[in-house]
C-alpha cells in the first residue's frame, strides 16, 4: 500500500506570494491532518479534515487554509507569505473509527525569502 | 491545556549502550500516547503507541516504552542502540477533549535528538 504522498518536496517563495501544498493520503484513509514543523516551535497542528469538512483547527492565522476533496486528497494554502512561514509542512492521514496513529508523509519544505 | 515535555533535547550515547528518552505529559485523565521517530529529511514514523491495557508497550526496531499513570510519564527505552538509531524522537499525546471527534490533533513534545557514536 502506498504511503502518504506530499508534493512538492521543496518550494521557494517570496514574501507576499501564496502557496498551495498537496497531500494524498493512504488509500482508505479519510482523515487528513496538517502540521507545521519549525526548529523553534516544533510540531504544531494546523487543521484536520474528514469527509471534506474541517473537523479541527489549530491556532494559526486565517492566512492558513485547507480543503479536502471527495477522494480524500487534501491541499493547504498559505496566502501573503511571511518569512516566519518557512517550515517543513507535514501531512498525516488516519483511517476512520477509533484511536489510530497518524501516518505521515515526508513533508514539503517551504522556504520564504 | 494538554502539554508534553521531553526532558532532554539531546542525548549522546555510544553504540550498544542502553538509552532512555524521557517524556512527561500534563493530563491526569486517560490519554493515548505515541512515540515517533524522524530521520533527516523525512516525515515521522510511528515507533509505538499506548492506547490501553498493558503498561509496557513494545514497538519497532527493539524500542519499548512504559506508561506510568501516576507519574504521567511515557519513557522510551532501548537496551542496545545502533548507529542507525541516530534520529530525532518525538513523544505525542492525544488531546482527550478532542479525540472523540478528531483523530488528527496530536500534541507533540519538542523532540529529543539521539546521537549514537561508534
Amino acid at each position: 500500500k502506498a504511503g502518504v504522498t506530499q508534493t512538492p518536496r521543496y518550494l521557494i517563495k517570496t514574501r507576499g506570494q501564496q502557496v498551495t501544498l498537496s497531500c494524498s493520503p493512504i488509500s482508505g484513509h479519510r482523515s487528513v491532518s496538517w502540521y507545521q514543523q519549525t526548529p523553534g516551535q516544533g510540531l504544531q497542528f494546523l487543521f484536520e479534515y474528514f469527509s471534506e469538512t474541517q473537523r479541527n483547527k489549530g491556532n494559526f492565522p486565517g492566512r492558513f487554509s485547507g480543503r479536502q476533496f471527495s477522494n480524500s486528497r487534501s491541499e493547504m494554502n498559505v496566502s501573503t507569505l511571511e518569512l516566519g512561514d518557512s517550515a517543513l509542512y507535514l501531512c498525516a492521514s488516519t483511517p476512520t473509527g477509533g484511536p489510530s496513529p497518524l501516518h505521515f508523509g515526508n513533508g514539503t519544505r517551504l522556504t520564504v525569502t | 491545556a494538554q502539554s508534553v515535555t521531553q526532558l532532554d533535547s539531546q542525548v549522546p550515547v555510544f553504540e550498544e549502550a542502553p538509552v532512555e528518552l524521557r517524556c512527561n505529559y500534563s493530563s491526569s485523565v486517560s490519554v493515548y500516547l505515541f512515540w515517533y521517530v524522524q530521520y533527516p529529511n523525512q516525515g515521522l514514523q510511528l515507533l509505538l503507541k499506548y492506547l490501553s491495557g498493558s503498561t509496557l508497550v513494545k514497538g519497532i526496531n527493539g524500542f519499548e516504552a512504559e506508561f506510568n499513570k501516576s507519574q504521567t510519564s511515557f519513557h522510551l527505552r532501548k537496551p542496545s542502540v545502533h548507529i542507525s538509531d541516530t534520529a530525532e524522537y518525538f513523544c505525542a499525546v492525544s488531546d482527550p477533549m478532542n479525540y472523540g471527534g478528531s483523530q488528527g490533533n496530536l500534541i507533540f513534545g519538542k523532540g529529543t535528538k539521539l546521537s549514537v557514536k561508534p
